[in-house]
């Protein structure tokens, strides 16, 4: 069964620090993964997807199908980054959005 | 061009009851797809609809339903409320996924379901 894992409820850095918000998958096949973000009464939204390989806002995700794992990193936090990130897994051939539990990502002044 | 709405923006029902919530996708977009969001669950898949057909379904009970109108808007039902159910609904839509490079999913704000 499809499965996403994000190990951190709760992650707490500084200004300019660098930041890595966890995420395992357990997928039998090729995984398609986002990660999504939702700031403060804001809708949820992607962040971005690891077939696009592209940076937004300074954040990065590399899948390593080794340790079915798709790491969000950014190396230097900005306090706009504070919110909740939700990793995802796209179930192939649907538009079923397998999510895991999220991490409410604050960055401290 | 505007978001996915969804309305009513709140609700409070009691055991028992039924209700229906609403979804109008982004203009162009065929695909809708709902979902469940608890504190202790997470967000879960409901079902996804595209050109009035469900195309998949999540393992929620018979008493979840939804459909699927020719202009794309949705609905979906909850009959017989259980306190369970108290939940932020999100929908979701996007284009037919002909090129998932570039498909996504917009959501919608949700619809904050409180059963008493």
């Amino acid at each position: 069964a499809q499965r996403v894992t994000q190990p951190e409820k709760l992650l707490s850095v500084f200004k300019g620090a660098p930041v890595e918000l966890k995420c395992n998958y357990s997928y039998s096949g090729s995984p398609e993964l986002f990660w999504y973000v939702q700031y403060s009464r804001q809708r949820l939204q992607l962040l971005l997807r690891h077939i696009s390989r592209e940076s937004i806002k300074g954040f990065t995700a590399d899948l390593n199908k080794g340790e079915t794992s798709f790491h969000l990193k950014k190396p230097f936090a900005q306090e706009e980054d504070s919110a909740m990130y939700y990793c995802a897994l796209l179930q192939g051939g649907s538009e079923k959005l397998v999510f895991g539990k999220g991490t409410k990502l604050t960055v401290n002044p | 061009k505007a978001g996915v709405t969804q309305t009513p923006r709140y609700l409070i029902k009691t055991r028992g009851q039924q209700v229906t919530l609403s979804c109008s996708p982004i203009s162009g977009h065929r695909s809708v797809s709902w979902y469940q969001q608890t504190p202790g669950q997470g967000l879960q898949f409901l079902f996804e609809y595209f050109s009035e057909t469900q195309r998949n379904k999540g393992n929620f009970p018979g008493r979840f339903s939804g459909r699927q109108f020719s202009n794309s808007r949705s609905e979906m039902n909850v009959s017989t409320l259980e306190l369970g159910d108290s939940a932020l609904y999100l929908c979701a839509s996007s284009h037919n996924r002909v090129d998932s490079s570039t498909d996504t999913q917009y959501f919608g704000p949700g619809t904050r379901l409180t059963v008493l």
